[in-house]
């Protein structure tokens, strides 16, 4: 099974701070990777998908990168909505979630 | 617009048996693979299974393998998932979610419905 492990767990940022999320896979995943958000009581929301294709109504602060085993996710300028938790996926084998990381205010 | 809206949820003994459905509308619902995935409380999402758009084809994960199963009805847009020998484990909101393909694999999604609870107790 492919692991995806997230850095950091937890990121304390203020308004208008540039925010950066790691994601790894156990093993080469090519593109195969989306970015959710999810806030409290809510259903996760797609950010991302094939690793830097920006979905349908997202706004453009966030973006993607990466590609094998190394990912990134990047809001360029930490807006007040988009205090979140993030979740990386992996699709390349079966489907397999990070752990998360949860954007606080700092 | 899309939406996605699951139901049967509530609390089951150890060993019991659930069924959840989600309906769906807004979409061709047959041209597109669905899933369900669930969230334990205070932990993060875990993919349960998924369906290709005509049903032939399913996946689990290793832990519900010979106690879930997932089914889907193109007729109605509707979605089952048949969970049985339930366990504390089991707890979490259960969300279906819709492929971005009609394959069952290789694909994430791109709408999720509002959820629905599961708990498992005496």
């Amino acid at each position: 099974d492919i692991q995806m492990t997230q850095s950091p767990s937890t990121l304390s940022a203020s308004v208008g701070d540039r925010v950066t999320i790691t994601c790894r896979a156990s093993q080469s995943i090519s593109s195969w990777l989306a970015w959710y958000q999810q806030k409290p009581g809510k259903a996760p929301k797609l950010l991302i998908y094939k690793a830097s294709s920006l979905e349908s109504g997202v706004p453009s602060r966030f973006s993607g990168s990466g590609s094998g085993t190394e990912f990134t996710l990047t809001i360029s300028s930490l807006q007040p909505d988009d205090f979140a938790t993030y979740y990386c996926q992996q699709y390349n084998s079966y489907l397999t979630f990070g752990g998360g990381t949860k954007v606080e205010i700092k | 617009e899309v939406q996605l809206v699951e139901s049967g949820g509530g609390l089951v003994q150890p060993g019991g048996s659930l069924r959840l459905s989600c309906a769906a509308s807004g979409f061709t619902f047959s041209s597109y693979a669905m899933n369900w995935v669930r969230q334990a409380p205070g932990k993060g999402l875990e993919w349960v299974s998924a369906i290709s758009g005509s049903g032939d084809i399913t996946y689990y994960t290793d832990s519900v393998k010979g106690r879930f199963t997932f089914s889907r009805d193109n007729s109605k847009n509707t979605l089952y998932l048949q969970m049985n020998s339930l366990r504390a484990e089991d707890t979490a909101v259960y969300y279906c979610a819709k492929a971005m393909s009609i394959a069952a694999a290789g694909t994430c999604f791109d709408c999720w419905g509002q959820g629905t609870l599961v708990t498992v107790s005496s």
